[in-house]
């Protein structure tokens, strides 16, 4: 119930490709989902958000898709670059304060993405 | 920067010690919460705090605790070490619980000898 399944676990794009991760959900009371960038030594970064009232987010070459019927949304990077090389974590949490899932995030296991020159 | 500090960044230590973590939230989070990121389990929940309060837990073992202090920095204590109690742990903060964003820490790297 409170799994986040991620995909892939790798990803090789050349410089100037799109970068696709997706990501599926199973708990229904998960309302926030964010996209976290990880360098090595380095803590998760937030990328991007969305919450369920919207379908599609977008912030400078990273967008965001979110299909509610379907549980899933994916990241999409335009243009990947080689400073995008890093591993990219979704996650997901409840904005119910009732509910075992408020504010804490489940995480997927991460994708780790290589762009080449 | 994320503006969340944590301290020590690396750790070494021995099965059965004790150690302490610390987090210094960004300046106006009132919520602090810890994960502990390791290959095999990915990055987990432990515990989170809201103003001093305990608000939820995770899969926290018994042998760990928590606490955050009235200015709000937050110290996470693990005892009993095991071999596999090695891993990353990261605190996070936010203004509040719920939706807020949260930003994380550079991490204290724990290694059990």
């Amino acid at each position: 119930q409170q799994q986040v399944k991620q995909s892939p676990q790798s990803l090789i794009v050349q410089k100037g490709g799109i970068s696709i991760i997706n990501c599926a959900y199973e708990n229904t009371a998960f309302d926030y989902f964010p996209w976290y960038q990880q360098f090595p030594g380095k803590g998760p970064a937030l990328l991007i958000a969305i919450r369920p009232d919207v379908s599609e987010k977008k912030e400078g070459r990273f967008t965001i898709s979110f299909n509610k019927s379907a549980k899933q949304f994916s990241l999409h990077i335009m243009d990947s670059q080689p400073g995008d090389s890093a591993t990219y974590f979704c996650a997901a949490s409840s904005g119910n304060a009732g509910g075992t899932s408020y504010g804490k995030l489940t995480f997927g296991q991460g994708t780790i993405l290589t762009v080449h020159p | 920067d994320s503006g969340v500090t944590q301290t020590p960044k690396h750790l070494i230590t021995a099965t059965g010690q004790r150690v302490t973590l610390r987090c210094s939230p960004r300046s106006g989070d009132l919520s602090v919460y810890w994960y502990q990121q390791s290959l095999d389990q990915g990055l987990q929940f432990l515990i989170q705090y809201y103003n001093g309060e305990e608000r939820a837990k995770g899969n926290i073992l018994e042998r760990f605790s928590a606490q955050q202090f009235p200015d709000l920095h937050s110290e996470l204590n693990l005892s009993s070490l095991e071999l596999g109690d090695s891993a990353l742990y990261f605190c996070a903060s936010s203004v509040e619980g719920g939706l807020q964003p949260q930003h994380f820490g550079d991490g204290t790297r724990l290694s059990i000898l």
